[in-house]
C-alpha cells in the first residue's frame, strides 16, 4: 500500500541552524510528493511539492528532491528563523488518485 | 487561486446538540471535497470523502450517522456533528479537488474549525 514515514519530532533548533527532515515513501506507481506546514492554530498550507523523480521542490528557503532511488524527499533548509517554528507533515498522493496519505508529522521550534 | 474556506473557524457547542461545519472552494469547482480530523498533536485522519451529488464514503471507523455529510454544489459541501459529545471535540478539516487541469491532482486544504464541545 502506500504510505508515509517521516523523522519523529520534536526537533529543537537555534535560528540560522540548518535544518533537514526525513521522510521516506511506500507507493505503487508514480505518486506526487508534498511537504505541508502547519502553524499553530491553523490548517495546512502547502509547502512544496514534486511531481515526478529528480523533481526539487522549493519555497520560502525550503527545498526537498524527490528521489526515486532511495523513495525520499528529505525537507532543507540552510538556516531557519524563529518563525519557521510549526509542524510539517510529509504527504503523498498517488498518480491520478487522490488516496492521499500523511506522515505522523514533524514537529519544529527554533530559539532565537 | 485555488482556495478553501471552512466556516466557522471555531465553535463551542454543548453536549447532545448538532453543529454543521460549511466546506467551500471559493474560486474553483470542487469534484470531490474529503474531511479529515486532527487530534491534538497528532496527523490528519482522514474521515470521509465525498463526490458532488451523491453519498459520502466513510473511512472504516467513522460512524456515518454521527458525522452527516452533504456536498449539494461543486462548490460546498457540509459536514454536521450530531448529537455531539465531549470526545468529539477536535480539529476539522476539509480539502477539495478540482475539475480542471490546474486544480486535479492536488488537494486544496481549508483553514480548519476546532470544535469544543462542553
Amino acid at each position: 500500500g502506500n504510505s508515509v514515514t517521516q523523522m519523529e519530532g520534536p526537533v529543537t533548533l537555534s535560528e540560522e541552524a540548518f535544518l533537514t527532515i526525513n521522510c521516506t515513501y511506500t507507493a505503487t506507481g508514480y505518486p506526487s510528493l508534498f511537504w505541508y506546514v502547519q502553524y499553530p492554530g491553523e490548517g495546512l498550507q502547502l509547502l512544496l511539492k514534486a511531481t515526478k523523480a529528480d523533481d526539487k521542490g522549493s519555497n520560502k528557503g525550503f527545498e526537498a528532491t524527490y528521489r526515486k532511488e532511495t523513495t525520499s524527499f528529505h525537507l532543507e533548509k540552510g538556516s531557519v528563523q524563529v518563525s519557521d517554528s510549526a509542524v510539517y507533515f510529509c504527504a503523498l498522493n498517488p498518480y491520478n488518485n487522490n488516496d492521499m496519505r500523511f506522515g505522523a508529522g514533524t514537529r519544529l521550534t527554533v530559539k532565537p | 487561486g485555488a482556495v478553501v474556506s471552512q466556516h466557522p473557524s471555531r465553535v463551542i457547542c454543548k453536549s447532545g446538540t448538532s453543529v454543521k461545519i460549511e466546506c467551500r472552494s471559493l474560486d474553483f469547482q470542487a469534484t470531490t471535497m474529503f474531511w479529515y480530523r486532527q487530534f491534538p498533536k497528532k496527523s490528519l485522519m482522514l474521515m470521509a470523502t465525498s463526490n458532488e451529488g451523491s453519498k459520502a464514503t466513510y473511512e472504516q471507523g467513522v460512524e456515518k450517522d454521527k458525522f452527516l455529510i452533504n456536498h449539494a454544489s461543486l462548490t460546498l459541501s457540509t459536514l454536521t456533528v450530531t448529537s455531539a459529545h465531549p470526545e468529539d471535540s477536535s480539529f476539522y478539516i476539509c480539502s477539495a479537488i478540482g475539475q480542471d487541469p490546474e486544480t486535479r491532482y492536488e488537494q486544496y486544504f481549508g483553514p480548519g474549525t476546532r470544535l469544543t464541545v462542553t
